[in-house]
């Protein structure tokens, strides 16, 4: 059980196009969603937290207009990364908490994004 | 505010050594913590788990143990394998930041053959 799955698994953009990543809860219903950037070789930096229904808040240092996060059910999170650019390549994962007031988070398999 | 620090890598073991990967934390209240493990070119897995003091996690010959005392959570394994390559991540979870997770830099480990 506890299983979040990520699409694509990869994608290559051109410059200056959007890319949108999706998050899912496949068995369980998830009240909080994470969304993280991790570098080569680097831990996990997280971006934002998103919860269903509501706005999503953003870590110091992360442009809101730039990282679109979109929670729009208890299944379902999307990072949309708007006018990709090179420096924007990166892994992005997803984590997912259910609803029972567990600490643990659940991770997605990662989105590999290389912007060309 | 809440932090994670763990021992620098790379690690390299030969197969069947034991293995220490060192862990402590700073936070406010009573924190879960937790060691992920990252594969190449994966997303991460979780290994064990403990939720309160002196409480052990323990998957896959892994083993840690919440210590208090020196906001401790050191990773061990008695006998390394081969495939047991990976990035390991100590990680702390607490209400205080809103289920927020903190993560380690990560360590990453090259067991030889």
């Amino acid at each position: 059980g506890a299983v979040v799955s990520q699409h694509p698994s990869w994608v290559i953009c051109k410059s200056g196009t959007s890319v949108k990543i999706e998050c899912r809860s496949l068995d369980f219903q998830a009240t909080t969603m994470f969304w993280y950037r991790q570098f080569p070789k680097q831990s996990l930096m997280l971006m934002a937290t998103s919860n269903e229904g509501s706005k999503a808040t953003y870590e110091q240092g992360v442009e809101k207009d730039k990282f679109l996060i979109n929670h729009a059910s208890l299944t379902l999170s999307t990072l949309t990364v708007t006018s990709a650019h090179p420096e924007d390549s990166s892994f992005y994962i997803c984590s997912a908490t259910g609803t029972g007031g567990s600490y643990e988070q659940y991770f997605g398999p990662g989105t590999r994004l290389t912007v060309t | 505010g809440d932090s994670v620090t763990q021992m620098e890598g790379p690690v390299t073991l030969s197969e069947e050594a034991f293995l220490t990967i060192n862990c402590t934390y700073t936070a406010t209240g009573y924190p879960s913590l937790f060691w992920y493990v990252q594969y190449p070119g994966e997303g991460l897995q979780l290994l064990l788990k403990a939720t309160k003091a002196d409480d052990k996690g323990s998957n896959k010959g892994f083993e840690a143990t919440y210590r208090k005392e020196t906001t401790s959570f050191h990773l061990e394994k008695g006998s390394v394998q081969v495939s047991d390559s990976a990035v390991y991540f100590c990680a702390l979870s607490a209400n205080t930041g809103g289920f927020k997770t903190i993560f380690g830099a990560g360590t990453r480990l090259f067991v030889k053959a």
